[in-house]
């Protein structure tokens, strides 16, 4: 079964550092979203991505985040300097078609801001 | 209010037990809603959509009630490896709105 892969699946930074998380959608899928989900806490929904832009973001996704599907196959999120609060896991989400219930979900990459 | 209320559990259970999750959401604009499972550290993965007409898949049976906004999800015949967080799940303007999630232990 075709996957979404997310690397790494484990990243370690200091305060105030950027960080890029990468994300290998499932090749024929158009939509992309990221999620992030703090430990102990809800899956939140970040921002949704279609045709090279951002269809929609949440009130989380601030000026510190971007995305990118740099070169159409990766898609990436950007945290440009990073707090202690940044800490959690992310989801990378891909769909064929509109509709996020068709979405199929990364593994996720574990961020810890040290 | 929560958009997606769930009772956090945990749901302690004997295999072969039937258990039932509750659901309530507050946007009553959400169209479709759904069930998804995650492990431990993991991923979520869908388990099923829910509709008003209800659905049944094996031993997961899940229901919709428009009219309360809740949403159910009764699981028969439980199995150790049904072990897991239930989330609930609505869509609302093409994103997912999850509740925080139901943790239910299936005991030997």
């Amino acid at each position: 079964e075709p996957e979404v892969t997310q690397t790494p699946s484990h990243q370690v930074t200091q305060m105030g550092q950027e960080v890029i998380l990468r994300c290998v959608p499932i090749s024929n899928h158009l939509y992309f979203y990221w999620y992030r989900q703090i430990l102990g806490q809800k899956v939140e929904f970040l921002v949704s991505f279609y045709n090279n832009e951002i269809s929609e973001k949440s009130e989380i996704f601030d000026d510190q985040f971007s995305v990118e599907r740099p070169d159409g196959s990766n898609f990436t999120l950007k945290i440009r300097s990073t707090k202690l609060e940044d800490s959690a896991m992310y989801f990378c989400a891909s769909s064929e078609s509109e509709g996020p219930e068709r979405a199929f979900f990364g593994q996720g990459t574990r961020l810890t801001v040290v | 209010r929560k958009e997606v209320e769930q009772d956090p559990g945990p749901f302690n259970v004997p295999e072969g037990a039937t258990v039932a999750f509750n659901c309530t959401y507050s946007n009553s604009a959400s169209q479709s809603f759904f069930w998804y499972r995650q492990d431990c550290r993991k991923e979520p993965k869908l388990l099923m959509s829910v509709y008003s007409s209800g659905n049944e898949d094996g031993r997961f049976t899940a229901q919709l009630n428009r009219a309360s906004q809740y949403i159910s999800l009764l699981i028969r015949d439980s199995k150790l490896s049904d072990s897991a967080t239930y989330l609930c799940v609505a869509d609302s303007s093409y994103k997912l709105i999850f509740g925080s999630g139901t943790r239910l232990l299936v005991r030997p």
